[in-house]
């Protein structure tokens, strides 16, 4: 236990649903990350959130829109995606973006299946 | 996109043996750290190194940083089941930036 939740664990959908993934942090840190992590590919970071504020945008496809209400919850809102998007998508958190050494925990991760 | 290469990246072995996995780059490394995966969860932290020749210790897992920087190794000792997983490197290039993942190395442990 991370003290870093994911629901759901699993997800399968068809290319026109809509869905979003909820992550939970409950180590009162201040930075919060999604990653991508596909077989054979090293995890990609796709989003980083510090103090509720979007840093970072790796170049993501608009059909990801991310969301930070607060610093203990980000959420992955997905629409019309593609196969290629299948993945195990990886929330993170860290005291804060920017430290020289600083530590992530990862959350156990949303299996995703779009067909 | 910075490239780590990790290697290799299956490794199968019984337990009570000795094994080393390996992580390069070909650019210099502000930091690196090493991860354990687990089917079905995350990755966990398992060292930092940020120091080039640096050694750290951690039980039967012993972490090199190469002198150069560009480079770590991760040796495990009598490997047991309990070892098993994806084995991750993670480098970052300036201090306080982004961490770059390698592909990892999914190793077995047969009991």
């Amino acid at each position: 236990e991370t003290g870093v939740t994911q629901t759901p664990r699993h997800l399968v959908m068809g290319m026109t649903n809509k869905k979003s993934l909820k992550c939970e942090q409950h180590l009162g840190h201040n930075a919060m990350y999604w990653y991508k992590q596909s077989a054979k590919k090293p995890l990609e970071l796709m989003f980083v959130y510090n103090f509720k504020e979007q840093t970072e945008n790796n170049s993501v496809p608009s059909r990801f829109s991310p969301e930070c209400p607060n610093s203990s919850h980000l959420f992955l809102h997905l629409h019309t995606l593609q196969p290629e998007d299948s993945a195990l998508y990886l929330c993170a958190s860290s005291q804060d973006r920017g430290r020289a050494q600083e530590t992530q925990y990862f959350g156990p991760g949303t299996r995703l299946l779009v067909l | 996109t910075q490239l780590l290469e990790q290697s290799p990246q299956f490794l199968s072995i019984q337990e009570g043996e000795n094994l080393t996995v390996y992580c390069n780059s070909s650019s210099v490394f502000s930091s690196l750290q090493w991860y354990r995966q687990e089917p079905g969860e995350g990755p966990v932290l398992l060292v930092t190194v940020v120091t080039g020749g640096e050694v750290k210790k951690l039980k039967r897992l012993t972490f090199q940083f190469g002198d150069a920087r560009k480079d770590s190794s991760l040796h495990i000792t009598a490997a047991q089941p309990g070892d098993t997983g994806l084995y991750l490197c993670a480098g970052a290039y300036v201090a306080g930036n982004q961490f770059y993942f390698g592909t990892g190395t999914s190793l077995t442990v047969i009991p």
